[in-house]
């Protein structure tokens, strides 16, 4: 399948801070997907990417799908308690290819 | 509301048993998917299935086999557990067509031992 490769893989992220993840792969994507996990629990759509150098707001996160197709970023401003969880990113390739996840730690 | 649902959150097998996890959708949806979680490694891609009986290969099958004998319901079978198919199993189901987000359920946390 389709890889991706997500960094960093940890985050540790004093509250109110910003921070970003990447996902990069060596093939253009069709379309590429955001997926949230919390602790314990299970992924969560939250967003999909389709045209190059699309960029999508959801309150404080913003997904960005880069000119080339071939990399997408989320960013996260003003970092809160709640945003703590696995970051997955997932490639469309008739199938989806699940990166590695980031997985995000805050300190209050 | 959206609801996959998995027959059990933990499971304990000894190797060498026959083992089923069974997902249900109540959305109507065309496509399911099961999925492996591990640490460090994502969700990786086992089976998954685009319409009643059918079936294909992801992108770990070695060990698995499916079925999926009405729209609503995929089951995953372990022919015969060993250690290393000790994991966190995830079922997911998603409108047909155009890759579509996909809904997951609770998981299974499938010991082997």
């Amino acid at each position: 399948g389709q890889q991706v490769m997500q960094i960093p893989q940890y985050q540790h992220v004093q509250e109110g801070e910003d921070f970003t993840t990447y996902c990069n792969s060596s093939t253009t994507l069709s379309n590429i997907q955001w997926y949230k996990q919390r602790p314990g629990g299970h992924p969560v759509f939250l967003i999909q990417l389709v045209k190059s150098g699309e960029v999508k707001k959801q309150k404080r996160l913003t997904f960005q799908f880069g000119e080339a197709k071939k990399n997408s970023s989320l960013h996260i401003t003003a970092t809160q308690t709640t945003d703590v969880g696995t970051y997955f990113c997932a490639a469309n390739d008739y199938k989806l290819s699940f990166g590695a996840g980031t997985t995000v730690t805050v300190r209050a | 509301d959206v609801k996959v649902t998995q027959s059990s959150r933990y499971l304990v097998k000894r190797t060498g048993e026959k083992v089923f996890l069974e997902c249900v959708q109540d959305m109507d949806h065309e496509n399911m998917f099961w999925y492996r979680q591990d640490p460090g490694l994502g969700l990786r891609l086992i089976y998954f299935s685009y319409d009643v009986k059918m079936k294909e290969k992801g992108d770990i099958p070695e060990g698995y086999s499916v079925s999926r004998e009405k729209k609503e319901r995929f089951s995953l079978i372990l022919e015969s557990a060993s250690t290393n198919q000790t994991s966190m199993y995830l079922c997911a189901s998603s409108l047909g067509g155009e890759i579509y987000e996909q809904y997951f359920g609770p998981g299974t946390r499938l010991t082997v031992t």
